[in-house]
């Protein structure tokens, strides 16, 4: 069975840096074609797509967040990272893990439950 | 980056009946030397989680009922939902997966019933 679980701090302070985990179950980040991808969710609005790693470490980021953002994984511990700098309100959010199997289905097709963050002083 | 426009952005249907959703993408997601376009639909139900419904455009996420089906080709794609039941009520997303990332998603369109 295929889970992905995201985890860090429900609350930080604005300039300060968030880090999030996804550790994930049921399937290995170094098979090829396997990517882990992080997305977010502001309340009552849109999904975003932030970024996204690939098996081979190749990485990738939404082009307006891409110097705030960094993505890493440590497969030793089957995570995927995700660090944010300079937080603010506007970030305040639901972020979401899902996992994408590059020429298997190209779609974001096991998520994770989401953790919530609040930024605000 | 491709920018994906949904429309309408929310719609109304009497259960039993049809729902159509909309999704066109600034440039073509279809990608010739293997015949599939890069577009996939996602269902969010309150205070869940994204869902895969279908992926390629059109291929049908296992377990997913045949009433939701997709079509479309290189910019414009529809997400059809037949016999509309009360469960479907959601916000379903577009979302391409085109040549390398940033891969978006549209803006939502949230479908209720009249």
């Amino acid at each position: 069975q295929v889970t992905l679980r995201e985890s860090g701090p429900a609350l930080v302070k604005p300039t300060q840096t968030l880090t999030l985990t996804c550790t994930f179950s049921g399937f290995s980040i170094t098979t090829s074609g396997m990517s882990v991808g992080w997305i977010r969710q502001p309340p009552g609005k849109a999904l975003e797509w932030l970024a996204l790693i690939n098996w081979d470490d190749d990485k990738y980021y939404n082009t307006s967040l891409r110097t705030r953002l960094t993505i890493s994984k440590d497969t030793s511990k089957n995570q995927v990272l995700l660090t944010m700098t300079n937080m603010d309100p506007v970030d305040t959010a639901t972020y979401y893990c899902a996992r994408m199997i590059q020429g298997l289905k190209d779609g974001l097709d096991v998520w994770g439950q989401g953790t919530t963050v609040t930024v605000s002083s | 980056d491709i920018v994906m426009t949904q429309s309408p952005d929310s719609l109304a249907v009497s259960l039993g009946e049809r729902a159509t959703i909309n999704c066109k993408s600034s440039q073509s997601v279809f990608f010739s030397s293997n015949n599939k376009n890069y577009l996939a639909w996602y269902q969010q139900r309150p205070g869940q989680p994204p869902k895969l419904l279908i992926y390629w455009a059109s291929t049908r996420e296992s377990g997913v009922p045949d009433r939701f089906s997709g079509s479309g080709s290189g910019t414009d794609f529809t997400l059809t939902i037949n016999s509309l039941q009360a469960e479907d009520v959601a916000v379903y997303y577009c979302h391409h997966s085109y040549s390398t990332p940033p891969y978006t998603f549209g803006q939502g369109t949230k479908l209720e019933i009249k």
